[in-house]
């Protein structure tokens, strides 16, 4: 099983900032995503980080807003840009090393926006 | 498309007594289908997957699960519950095709009362 770091661990930011998540998974993997979990819900997924090119995000979720970039199979940021209070959420970071295997989830960074 | 839609929002059980989390699935393809719990303030937990072998799967800490395709339905259960397993529950679908994308449902919190 793979190991997904992610960094920050939590932070607490000022509206109108952005603030950038570093992800870095200990092998290589076939795919990446990154997920958001509102307070007290489930896990919405944002987007596939795709190696090399641009992302691919789900509906409600634009590059604007949620700029994601993956250089290599180990390592993916995400941006949150502009944020607004109600940015305030964890953020998931996840992995997927093949067909009919599970994903692996990072920690989460837990971000509120003052 | 898939989804997947977790029966209960809330269970509560005494300490001792067995534990049922329901959930219900929608997939084009043969679904691979997991269970993940998250504590407080923690990451989440790999707890059990299907990909397409054994119906009945178990899991860590006395879980197990039973794929019915005819009733589209993955339950979790366990047969005694204890204090430690009070936390959120997740069912999730993942799309053989992408790896490990993954469709969350809305999350089962379970309570046990001693």
């Amino acid at each position: 099983s793979a190991v997904i770091s992610q960094k920050p661990s939590r932070d607490i930011c000022q509206r109108g900032t952005s603030l950038t998540i570093q992800c870095q998974v200990d092998s290589q993997v076939t795919m990446m995503f990154w997920y958001r979990q509102q307070p007290g819900q489930s896990l919405t997924l944002i987007a596939t980080a795709n190696q090399g090119s641009e992302a691919t995000y789900e509906s409600g979720f634009v590059i604007d807003k949620f700029p994601i970039s993956r250089p290599n199979l180990t390592f993916s940021t995400l941006t949150v840009s502009n944020m607004s209070p109600e940015d305030s959420s964890i953020y998931l970071c996840s992995g997927g090393q093949g067909q009919y295997t599970e994903a692996f989830f990072g920690q989460g960074t837990r971000l509120t926006v003052v | 498309a898939q989804s997947v839609t977790q029966l209960d929002s809330h269970v509560s059980v005494s300490e001792g007594t067995p534990v049922l989390l329901r959930c219900n699935y929608s997939s084009s393809y043969s679904p691979s289908l997991f269970w993940y719990v998250q504590h407080p303030n923690k990451g989440l937990q790999l707890l059990l997957k299907y990909t397409s072998a054994a119906t009945l799967v178990k899991g860590i800490n006395g879980f197990e699960a039973e794929f019915k395709k005819s009733e589209t339905s993955f339950h979790l259960t366990k047969p005694s519950a204890h204090m430690s397993d009070a936390a959120e529950y997740f069912c999730v679908v993942s799309d053989p095709v992408g790896a490990g994308k993954s469709t969350f449902g809305d999350g089962t919190t379970l309570t046990v009362k001693p």
